[in-house]
């Protein structure tokens, strides 16, 4: 267990609906990172939020924003899905040395 | 943009046999990283590799990273069927930013 929580672990929706995903870093992590995976692919860096604040984006939709909140939580929102959307999302902190631990992730299938 | 290249992108081998997989960055790291993803799991965290030339063992897995410290590698000796996964590894563009994670090196066991 890393320390890192996601819900929810599975999520089917349709075509052209919204959902939301939520994270919750490890106790005294400030950084927030989101990433993509699709079916047999590597893992695609989405936004990073430390303390609130963005911090760097890579190849994030514009379909696509995230936000941390006071409590450090971050929710990752999904809208106008499509059917390439379906992926494994997952969230991540980092620790003292800029490792990064991963929650166990949030599966999407979009139908 | 900054790439990490790993290579080769599947592995099958005996039980019993060694296995290495290779890491290439288009730039020069400030440290690499390497993670496991067990099929159906999430990445965890292996280890950081910091200098140049340095080599970490961790049982039967050996880290190296390169002088110029742009390349990397793992070698599993007398691979197990505890080692199936995805192993990949991730360079950080900038001190507590995003990594950049290679596209991961799919190693399957013969029992």
């Amino acid at each position: 267990d890393s320390g890192v929580t996601q819900t929810p672990k599975h999520l089917i929706t349709a075509t052209g609906q919204r959902v939301t995903l939520r994270c919750s870093p490890r106790s005294g992590d400030l950084s927030v990172y989101w990433y993509q995976q699709s079916l047999d692919q590597g893992l695609q860096f989405l936004i990073q939020y430390y303390n609130g604040e963005e911090r760097a984006k890579g190849n994030i939709l514009e379909r696509f924003s995230a936000q941390q909140f006071p409590d450090l939580h971050s929710e990752l929102n999904l809208s106008s899905l499509e059917l390439g959307d379906s992926a494994l999302y997952f969230c991540a902190s980092s620790g003292l040395l800029d490792e990064q631990y991963f929650g166990p992730g949030t599966r999407l299938t979009v139908t | 943009g900054q790439q990490v290249m790993q290579i080769p992108q599947y592995q099958h081998v005996q039980e019993g046999e060694d296995f290495t997989t290779y890491c290439n960055s288009s730039t020069t790291l400030s440290n690499i990283q390497w993670y496991k993803q067990r099929p159906g799991g999430h990445p965890v965290f292996l280890i950081q590799l910091v200098k140049s030339g340095e080599v970490k063992k961790q049982k039967r897995l050996t880290f190296q990273f390169g002088e110029a410290k742009k390349n990397s590698s793992l070698h599993i000796t007398a691979t197990q069927t505890t080692d199936v996964g995805t192993y990949f590894c991730a360079g950080p563009i900038k001190r507590a930013q995003k990594l950049v994670f290679g596209q991961g090196t799919r190693l399957t066991i013969n029992p």
